[in-house]
């Protein structure tokens, strides 16, 4: 059964602080990796998608990396600002058991301090 | 534009009403899907409608409902719920079932007393 997990739970970090976020899988056979960004009480926003034949995707001062073989991805902020704060959820497709279900990680709730 | 929209974005209802939730969109997905937040917890899946049929229920208790009257439309039927069944309801679509960028809503927070 694939298991997703996040670290660090939570962060808080002081303003134009570059930063990383973990996310590991236990189950190498995905057809990608997701990260989202939820604001309190809101929806999930996408932020990355990376297939997983992709090592990374970027987005403005994001970066997503996927290591499929170990299992692990990370989540690059580049000088952070207040309004990166929220929770950071990554979530993955496995190839089995139902390719359309998506296994979340419980999430990092990032706040950058001003 | 990828845009989820869900209505209402709030729901107080007592245990004997009955209540839907609506999801919209037009991007042309054939594939969309109703989830469950608790506080402090990540979405869990509940239903998969896949090219307009319900292809995934994750044993979800009957006073759930769901409904895909057509490709851009999907709703949640709402019945005698318990308060335990608080929470935020997220809908997502995507363009096909697998390996496809899903795209969620903003939710629905529901309130049972």
């Amino acid at each position: 059964k694939q298991e997703v997990t996040q670290i660090p739970a939570a962060l808080s970090v002081p303003e134009g602080e570059n930063l990383v976020l973990n996310c590991s899988f236990t189950d190498s056979a995905i057809y990608n990796l997701q990260w989202f960004r939820q604001d309190p009480g809101k929806g999930l926003t996408s932020l990355l998608l990376i297939q997983s034949s992709q090592r990374e995707q970027t987005s403005g001062r994001l970066n997503a990396s996927l290591d499929k073989s170990s299992g692990r991805s990370t989540l690059y902020i580049a000088a952070s600002q207040p309004g990166d704060s929220a929770t950071y959820l990554c979530a993955v497709s496995p190839l089995q058991g139902g390719s359309e279900k998506l296994v979340f990680g419980k999430g990092t709730k990032l706040t950058v301090n001003p | 534009d990828t845009e989820v929209t869900q209505t209402p974005k709030h729901l107080v209802m007592g245990m004997t009403n009955k209540k839907s939730l609506k999801c919209e969109q037009h991007m042309g997905h054939r594939a969309m899907y109703w989830y469950k937040q608790k506080a402090k917890k990540p979405p869990e899946l509940m239903f998969v409608y896949s090219y307009e049929k319900l292809s995934i229920n994750e044993s979800v208790p009957s006073r759930f409902s769901p409904e895909c009257p057509n490709s851009s439309l999907l709703n949640l039927h709402l019945h005698a719920l318990q308060p335990e069944d608080s929470a935020l309801y997220l809908c997502a679509s995507s363009q096909y079932p697998a390996n496809t960028e899903a795209f969620f809503g903003q939710g629905t927070r529901l309130t049972v007393v």
